[in-house]
């Protein structure tokens, strides 16, 4: 059975605190990596990544993936309050029937 | 805002009553999804349309019953529901079938089932 692991499932940290969010996967036919970012409802989109080692970075957020040790991490470097959001990891695979399979979400709350 | 928009927001329902949660997308999209967000799971993709035809299905029950009429709407129609059905029902859209990095979610519909 396809599977994400997220971790830690929630985190608190100060403002400035730097912090990196793990995703682990077991899936057949992996095709892609995703972060999204849920803040309230509506999840927004953060990165894809599809090959290994190459870092995506966009302003203090950045996503790395490791196909060979089955993971992505995504860092946040100088936290505001604003960051504060549950993010979620999910993996696209590919096949006879493509699905798409998600974590159970890291909760970060960044206080001032 | 999004550019997609869920109707009703919030949505309580009995086991025997009859619903339908809308979906519409103002994006000019050709994909539009059906997610569940239930409390302590992880988000479930449910259906995917591409230009109004169904291509997924992952193993949803009977009781939900989607429908794409065109590329703009997208319902969810709903009947003799189970509590743990109770969850956030969210929808997306994008310009072409699996592009999950360009998806665009509306807001949800928070469903209780009592």
């Amino acid at each position: 059975e396809d599977k994400v692991v997220q971790s830690p499932l929630s985190l608190v940290v100060h403002e400035g605190d730097t912090v990196t969010l793990n995703c682990s996967y077991e899936v057949t036919n992996f095709r892609s990596l995703l972060w999204y970012k849920q803040e309230k409802k509506a999840p927004t989109f953060l990165f894809m990544l599809t090959s290994s080692g190459i870092e995506k970075k966009s302003g203090r957020l950045s996503s790395i993936l490791d196909k060979k040790e089955l993971f992505s991490i995504l860092n946040i470097t100088a936290t505001q309050t604003g960051d504060s959001a549950v993010y979620l990891c999910a993996v696209v695979t590919q096949g006879g029937s493509e699905k798409l399979v998600f974590g159970k979400g890291t909760k970060l709350t960044v206080n001032p | 805002e999004t550019g997609v928009t869920q109707t009703p927001r919030h949505l309580v329902m009995g086991m025997t009553n009859k619903k339908s949660l809308k979906c519409e997308q103002h994006l000019g999209h050709n994909a539009m999804y059906w997610y569940k967000q239930s409390a302590k799971k992880p988000l479930e993709l449910m259906f995917v349309y591409n230009f109004k035809e169904q291509t997924e299905n992952n193993s949803v029950p009977s009781r939900f019953s989607p429908e794409c009429p065109n590329s703009s709407h997208l319902f969810l129609h709903l009947h003799t529901l189970q509590p743990e059905d109770s969850a956030l029902y969210l929808c997306a859209s994008s310009a072409l079938a699996s592009s999950y990095n360009e998806q665009f979610f509306g807001p949800g519909t928070r469903l209780t089932v009592l």
